[in-house]
């Protein structure tokens, strides 16, 4: 079984820059989130989609940040405009039916963002 | 202060045990879990405990949860090399996921 795809793995922008990141989940997962993580610090929610559907968005700077599952299969992660506080790694997931059953998330290995 | 607090580091030598300590803040959680992060990658998920049990094993691990004081700990019998990695405990609070900051466990050979 593929597990969950991301792309880049690594990208390095100018603050003040835009960039976006691909996610494809595990097949038949409906749910997707995405996460970020800062050096140093565990995995937070930006957001999580059902389907194409969003559940929760309430930790998405919404004036930076966008994200969207049209299709609800893949799903986009963009920054613009980039700041230096950005910089980490954006991890996405994807459960069959949503945290809160077993809790089982599989994740990708992540796009490490780069902000100089 | 943060909601799932553990400590930053372990060292221990390969063979022993390993014990990493979490505790979390929402005694209405119904799971609580550990994921391990290996360098360049993204989290697995080692185990989990539903919030009515005290104890669970599986294979070299075992978890036990205090739900009085709201403590969570993974035990790693015979650690080896390959277990060296970053261990998150997370809670589920209103159907998501909290994670702490992680505990790095370092093992010497």
């Amino acid at each position: 079984e593929a597990g969950v795809a991301q792309s880049p793995r690594y990208k390095i922008i100018e603050k003040r820059q835009s960039v976006a990141f691909w996610c494809n989940p595990i097949s038949g997962h409906a749910t997707l989130y995405w996460y970020q993580q800062i050096l140093g610090q565990g995995p937070k929610l930006l957001i999580q989609f059902q389907n194409n559907g969003v559940v929760d968005d309430s930790q998405l700077p919404k004036d930076r940040f966008s994200a969207e599952r049209l299709k609800g299969v893949d799903s986009t992660l963009k920054i613009q405009p980039a700041k230096l506080e950005d910089s980490a790694v954006y991890l996405c997931a994807s459960s069959l039916r949503g945290q809160g059953i077993t809790g089982e998330l599989f994740f990708g290995e992540g796009s490490r963002l780069t902000v100089l | 202060g943060e909601d799932v607090e553990q400590s930053l580091f372990l060292s221990v030598r390969e063979g022993d045990s390993s014990v990493i300590n979490c505790t979390y803040t929402d005694s209405s959680s119904t799971y609580l879990y550990w994921y391990k992060q290996e360098p360049g990658a993204g989290l697995q998920l080692l185990t989990y405990i539903f919030s009515n049990m005290d104890m669970k094993q599986d294979q070299r691990l075992t978890v036990l949860l205090n739900k009085k004081d709201k403590h969570l700990s993974l035990r790693i019998a015979d650690t080896q090399t390959g277990d060296s990695a970053i261990y998150f405990c997370a809670e589920s609070k209103a159907g998501q996921l909290t994670f702490g900051k992680g505990t790095k466990l370092s093992v010497i050979p």
